[in-house]
């Protein structure tokens, strides 16, 4: 049975800091990794969709790497922004099956 | 560009009430899927449709269906409401899947928040 867990659990830092979440997952056999955003209460937007045969996205500020045999997903924040302040998932997809499951996130407030 | 839309996007209802909540995908989008976010909690997959037929099919309690229309938007049926099922409902829609069994990126909705008193 799939299992995905994130940490930190909670991350605050002061503006312009750069960052790392982490996203680990107990099988390897995935066909995606997605990263989301959620801010308070509000959807789930999505940030970086790695596929299981890349190693990395970009998207602006943002950077995911994806290590399959390790079981593990990193998403780099650069110059870190209080706008950034949200609640960042990871969900991994596998064969044969719709589901995301997801990790349980990671809460992080930036600061001025 | 078009997203995801729900609604209603706030419901309340009583216990042993019924509610049905809406998702209308992504243009072209064909497949849908549904997840209940509990407070404090993951979302966890509720099910999911693909050319309106259910294709897969997750933690889905019996007093729950859904079914996928011709135009593809899909409608998740709730009977007997019970205090636990307040929740976040997420609808995401994605473009046909892949040729290797895997799906394409899941694009969420905002969400229908439902409060069972």
């Amino acid at each position: 049975k799939q299992e995905v867990t994130q940490i930190p659990a909670a991350l605050s830092v002061p503006e312009g800091e750069n960052l790392v979440l982490n996203c680990s997952f107990t099988d390897s056999a995935i066909y995606n990794l997605q990263w989301f955003r959620q801010d308070p209460g509000k959807g789930l937007t999505s940030l970086l969709l790695i596929q299981s045969s890349q190693r990395e996205q970009t998207s602006g500020r943002l950077n995911a790497s994806l290590d399959k045999s390790s079981g593990r997903s990193t998403l780099y924040i650069a110059a870190s922004q209080p706008g950034d302040s949200a609640t960042y998932l990871c969900a991994v997809g596998s064969y044969n099956t719709d589901k995301l499951i997801f990790g349980t996130g990671t809460r992080l407030q930036v600061f001025p | 560009a078009a997203g995801v839309i729900q609604s209603p996007r706030h419901l309340i209802k009583e216990k042993r009430e019924t509610a049905t909540l809406k998702c209308y995908p992504i243009p072209r989008h064909d497949t849908v899927y549904w997840y209940q976010q509990g407070p404090g909690q993951d979302p966890q997959f509720l099910i999911s449709f693909y050319e309106k037929m259910q294709s897969d099919k997750g933690s889905i309690p019996d007093r729950f269906s859904a079914q996928q229309f011709s135009d593809y938007h899909s409608e998740l049926n709730m009977s007997s409401l019970e205090l636990g099922d307040s929740a976040l409902y997420f609808c995401a829609s994605s473009s046909p899947p892949g040729t290797s069994g895997g799906h394409n990126e899941q694009f969420f909705g905002p969400g229908t928040r439902l409060t069972v008193l």
